[in-house]
């Protein structure tokens, strides 16, 4: 399959561990973000990369929160001392920039949830 | 900053009919896509429909297409024949070609499509 995979899909921790979740992105593409989606509501954007920078950061984005993408490929997000409110499907994507204005797509994961008890 | 607004929560609509879900929009900006997406249950979110906001023309794809309006800053997807597998949450968003390239959506709307 050579779509954006996601790991874990579900992950349940207490309130104060650290949790980490894994994104793959499709091969190909140079671009990679992070959404968190709680039930009921449209994805918020966290984080982009490209390639291995980290391109913007949103201010919902608690210091707790850490974004990394080392080699271009796959990145990490990991979330310390978690929280109740972190509770959340974290989304994956990623696309293609090439010169010029934008024109792809972006290809989403299945997502990690995340149950903070 | 731009924002993304969709103002129906739940939809529903039998099979075989049409329905036309709304969305509305604000920027500043003059270059920029607008999507439509789609969420089945339990599974990842794919792309439904693109517009890109110097075309006029609207664009289409099989049963979907939209309305775009851009100086009301509207951008409707409507959805003929509908399916049972259209059932799904559909997010409205937008991207700011030059700057970005981040998606901004809208809360959602879920759609149910009855037999």
């Amino acid at each position: 399959d050579t779509g954006v995979s996601q790991d874990p899909r579900h992950k349940i921790t207490k309130r104060g561990q650290n949790v980490t979740f894994r994104c793959d992105p499709i091969s190909e593409h140079n671009r990679l973000y992070w959404y968190r989606q709680t039930l009921g509501q449209g994805p918020e954007f966290l984080t982009y990369f490209q390639n291995e920078a980290q391109l913007e950061k949103s201010r919902l984005l608690s210091d707790r929160f850490s974004a990394e993408r080392p080699k271009g490929s796959f990145s990490t997000l990991e979330i310390q001392r978690t929280e109740q409110g972190d509770s959340a499907m974290y989304l994956c994507a990623s696309s293609l920039k090439e010169q010029g204005p934008l024109t792809g797509e972006l290809f989403f994961g299945e997502g990690s949830r995340l149950t903070v008890l | 900053a731009q924002t993304v607004t969709q103002s129906q929560p739940e939809m529903s609509v039998q099979e075989a009919e049409t329905v036309t879900l709304s969305c509305t929009y604000d920027t500043s900006e003059s270059n920029y896509y607008l999507f439509w997406y789609k969420q089945p249950p339990s599974r990842q979110m794919i792309l439904v429909i693109r517009q890109e906001a110097y075309k006029q023309q609207n664009a289409t794809e099989n049963r979907f297409s939209v309305n775009f309006q851009k100086a009301a800053k509207s951008f409707s997807l409507k959805i003929s024949d509908s399916q049972l597998g259209d059932t799904a949450m559909y997010f409205c968003a937008f991207m700011d070609r030059v700057q970005g390239g981040k998606l901004i959506f809208g809360q959602g709307t879920e759609l149910s499509v009855k037999p």
